[in-house]
């Protein structure tokens, strides 16, 4: 059974850009999230998504926004890059909503540059 | 709001020594406790987990302890080898919801098994 899928793996942005990364869960699980993770400021919690409807929010800018489609696959959009963004980028699915198991993909690293 | 903290930040040990990280939550409503363990360039990995309604879970050479009045939950890891040398995640779930999931992560502890 393939994990959670991330892509891309690795990008490098200039200040001022935007980027979107991707997010494939684990099949048969509809519910994904978002995690950034910095040296500084440890993992956290960014949105979660449940049949195409967020449920969750962190506290992040509206620079981070995400999406979820009908086949569970989720992107993630940050506007209006800053060099404070470089960060490992992690998507999680589970199976549903009810504070079950979060499975972790490999992350994207994004680098601002 | 949720507050998760983790003890200690980095932990060298012996191979076949034990391992023990401790963890606190503020939320007395959190009820789900998870432990991820992260290789270098690679993202993290469930290893054990506890839910509020028991005190111990063992799975091998790992266990975890919950402590609820405490508000507190430990993972011991024993016998402990070269592989075992990561970065351990512990996390509380954010309680009261009756939908959605989210999770207060601790800061890590980075254990270093020496051979």
């Amino acid at each position: 059974k393939a994990g959670v899928t991330q892509t891309p793996r690795y990008l490098i942005k200039t200040r001022g850009q935007q980027v979107t990364l991707s997010c494939s869960p684990i099949s048969g699980h509809r519910s994904v999230s978002w995690y950034q993770q910095t040296p500084g400021q440890g993992l956290q919690f960014l949105f979660e998504y449940f049949s195409e409807t967020q449920r969750n929010k962190g506290n992040f800018p509206g620079r981070f926004s995400g999406r979820q489609f009908s086949n569970s696959r989720s992107e993630m959009n940050v506007s209006t890059l800053e060099l404070g963004d470089s960060a490992l980028y992690l998507c999680a699915s589970s199976r549903d909503t009810s504070g079950n198991t979060i499975y972790f993909g490999e992350g994207s690293w994004l680098t601002v540059v | 709001g949720e507050n998760v903290e983790q003890h200690p930040s980095t932990l060298s040990v012996q191979e076949g020594d034990s391992a023990v990280i401790k963890c606190t939550y503020s939320d007395s409503a959190s009820n789900y406790f998870p432990w991820y363990k992260q290789e270098l360039g690679k993202g993290p990995q469930l290893i054990i987990d506890i839910r509020s309604n028991v005190g111990e879970k063992k799975d091998q050479r790992i266990a975890v302890t919950l402590n609820k009045t405490a508000k507190h939950f430990s993972l011991h890891i024993t016998e402990t080898q070269p592989e075992d040398s990561a970065v351990y995640f512990c996390a509380a779930s954010i309680g009261g919801r009756n939908y959605g999931q989210n999770f207060v992560f601790g800061p890590g502890t980075r254990l270093s098994v020496l051979p």
